[in-house]
């Protein structure tokens, strides 16, 4: 079975500008979330989706957007980048039902932002 | 507020010393005590879910216990290959959200 994909694996951007991170789910799931890791920090929740509707969302400001497709893959889309947003993005998917087995991760996009 | 604390921050150990990783947390309603491994510049990588107190799950050397407030990760005589971060989250009754500990270092060396 293929695992999460991110892609890019690495980006720069310069501050107020917009960037779009993408993700393939693994396959069999139907659910995905996108956290942000800065150094030395654990993952923090931004949203998720499940079936194509956000289910669930963290303390994240609204430049913090999404999409999931029907075939389960994902966006993460960041407007009016600011230096703080520079950071590991983290795409997990799972099959969603009354027993989470496990998150499964990807290997993530690194964000600079300057 | 659901809350994940890890402990110790780092730990280095000699190659085959035995030790444990602390896992504390509060949270309204448990659906899942999950374990990571990272290494650096990667991804999580899982490692178990645990889903009521007195449960236990193994892997090679490694095992991992829950009770209501908290939960250890053990490792039998380590190698070098186990250095990583290793990472607890809590999962809850009111979404998806992971709520994650700011991870223990671990250290092995030969």
């Amino acid at each position: 079975e293929t695992g999460v994909t991110q892609s890019p694996t690495h980006l720069i951007k310069t501050r107020g500008q917009q960037v779009t991170l993408r993700c393939s789910s693994q396959s069999g799931h139907n659910t995905v979330s996108w956290y942000q890791q800065a150094l030395g920090q654990g993952p923090q929740f931004i949203f998720q989706y499940y079936r194509e509707e956000e289910n669930g969302r963290g303390n994240f400001p609204p430049r913090f957007s999404g999409l999931q497709f029907p075939n389960y893959s994902s966006e993460l889309n960041v407007n009016a980048l600011e230096l703080d947003d520079s950071a590991l993005y983290l795409c997990a998917s799972t099959e969603w039902g009354d027993r989470v087995r496990g998150y499964t991760f990807g290997s993530g996009t690194r964000l600079t932002v300057v | 507020e659901d809350q994940v604390t890890q402990s110790p921050e780092a730990l280095r150990l000699q190659e085959g010393e035995s030790s444990s990783l602390n896992c504390s947390y509060t949270v309204s309603g448990l659906r899942g005590l999950f374990w990571y491994r990272q290494d650096p510049g990667k991804g999580p990588e899982f490692l178990f879910t645990l889903y009521s107190a007195g449960e236990e799950k193994e892997k090679e050397r490694l095992k991992a216990t829950l009770t209501k407030k908290e939960s250890f990760l053990h490792i039998t005589a380590p190698k070098p290959e186990d250095s990583a971060t290793y990472l607890c989250a809590v999962l809850n009754n009111q979404g998806g959200k992971l709520i994650f500990g700011q991870g223990t270092e671990l250290s092995v060396k030969p």
